[in-house]
């Protein structure tokens, strides 16, 4: 089974830092570009970030651009989200997502980030 | 505000069809066939159900159908079931590395 597994999530004061790890099985990770994609409660989701297959190349949302990271390890088939200077606009749900020829076909179960003082 | 632009709900009595609208700009919808669909309950994750415009994974009913003409991207639900209510959002890949998602849309089963 293709499962994607989210931890990491929790609450933070603004300007705080998170990291956020996505456990992948069930299916070759290092075959699979990676993306993080969040939702605001009673939203749509948005696009955060992408790191290819190798991870030596990855894209950002302008809105954290300079604040987030993106990372993976295929020797543990996982893969990572750094967020710094979190601002209160980064509260939402993170998913790791698996996507196939630019459709995201594989959503994990969501770990929830929630920045507040 | 969303990048693209879906009516808030639908509605509709078990069996009949409804569809549902999805307008983005020449930049994504009306230029890539990379539009999907996703089925979104209360509080799971989203789980793909139309991909490349009018493309079913396996395990989704045909009652589901995509179609796209220029920059509208529609889904349309057929036979109406109650286990069909939730939130149905689209998504196109936007050209300069992006990928742009709808505000949702509640499909309530009458």
């Amino acid at each position: 089974e293709v499962l994607l597994v989210e931890s990491g999530g929790g609450l933070v004061q603004p300007g705080g830092s998170l990291r956020l790890s996505c456990a992948a099985s069930g299916f070759t990770f290092s075959s699979y570009w990676m993306h993080w994609v969040r939702q605001s409660p009673g939203k749509g989701p948005v696009w955060v970030s992408r790191v290819s297959k190798d991870g030596t190349s990855t894209n950002y949302a302008d809105s954290v651009k300079g604040r987030f990271s993106i990372s993976r390890d295929n020797t543990k088939n996982t893969l990572f989200l750094q967020m710094n200077t979190l601002r209160g606009e980064d509260t939402a749900v993170y998913y790791c997502v698996r996507v196939n020829d630019y459709t995201m076909d594989v959503w994990g179960q969501g770990t929830t980030v929630t920045v507040s003082s | 505000q969303s990048a693209l632009t879906q009516p808030p709900s639908v509605s509709g009595s078990p069996g009949q069809s409804v569809t549902i609208s999805c307008t983005g700009t020449n930049s994504d919808v009306g230029y890539y066939k990379r539009v999907s669909w996703y089925q979104q309950s209360p509080g799971t994750a989203p789980k793909l159900i139309i991909y490349e415009v009018s493309n079913r994974p396996s395990g989704v009913p045909d009652r589901f159908s995509g179609s796209k003409s220029g920059r509208t991207a529609s889904l349309s639900i057929s036979g109406l079931q109650a286990e069909d209510e939730a939130d149905y959002y689209c998504s196109s890949y936007r050209s300069n590395i992006t990928w742009v998602f709808g505000g949702g849309t509640k499909l309530t089963v009458l």
